[in-house]
């Protein structure tokens, strides 16, 4: 099956800073999102980008569906992004979604 | 709010016994899914319904879980003769199952269930 990795692990930042996340997968895939997930366990949506490029105020995320990789940007980071963030696909043949293991970032104040 | 609903929310029960945890999906949406999520991991895919038909199960789901969606609305999960290892957060995912093979999937708030 897709394997799906997400890079860094951790990360942590001073408010107002920039990052950016990565998410390689394996084979070619038909659906890609990415996550936050809350303290609470709740998953919320990001974007839904199984190609192209998408803004959504301070978070934009870019598929490169020919070279296996998704990035999320988030800019400006407030302590409020703090969370982690996945990444999902599915695959042909499929609607289930393979999810990354996570970013898990903290913004300091 | 017209969101995925779960219920309950929290679940703790004594190992040995039987669960049953509700997801009710976005209205109209024709796909309904089942992950379970343990500390520290991704949500893992267990199962899915198109409708009231289920299309796909994980190895994950042993002879001890049984999902079901009769009418082609909620939908649940129970789980038999809980051991410890069944402790975990129990996401349900609804999609509108209408675009070819695209398919945007939208999470309920979980039910997070502790085995004793």
């Amino acid at each position: 099956g897709i394997q799906v990795e997400q890079s860094p692990p951790d990360l942590i930042l001073q408010e107002g800073a920039n990052s950016t996340l990565r998410c390689n997968f394996s084979d070619s895939v038909n659906n890609l999102q990415w996550f936050h997930q809350n303290p609470w366990g709740q998953l919320i949506n990001l974007f839904y980008i199984p190609s192209g490029t998408k803004q959504n105020g301070r978070l934009s995320a870019t598929t490169v569906a020919t070279e296996r990789y998704s990035l999320l940007y988030i800019s400006s980071s407030q302590t409020t992004d703090s969370g982690v963030y996945f990444c999902a696909v599915g695959g042909s043949g499929t609607y289930k979604y393979i999810f990354g293991t996570g970013t898990r970032l903290k913004v300091l104040a | 709010d017209t969101g995925v609903s779960q219920d309950p929310r929290h679940k703790i029960t004594k190992r040995g016994q039987n669960v049953t945890f509700r997801c009710d999906p976005i209205s109209e949406h024709n796909r309904l899914y089942w992950y379970r999520q343990t500390l520290g991991q991704g949500p893992e895919f267990l199962t899915y319904f198109q409708n009231e038909a289920q299309l796909e199960k994980s190895r994950l789901l042993s002879d001890r879980f049984s999902a079901e969606r009769p009418k082609g609305s909620f939908s649940t999960l129970e789980i038999q003769r809980t051991e410890q290892g069944d402790s975990a957060m129990y996401l349900c995912a609804s999609s509108a199952g209408t675009s070819g093979v695209r398919d945007e999937q939208f999470f309920g708030p979980g039910t997070r269930l502790t085995v004793l």
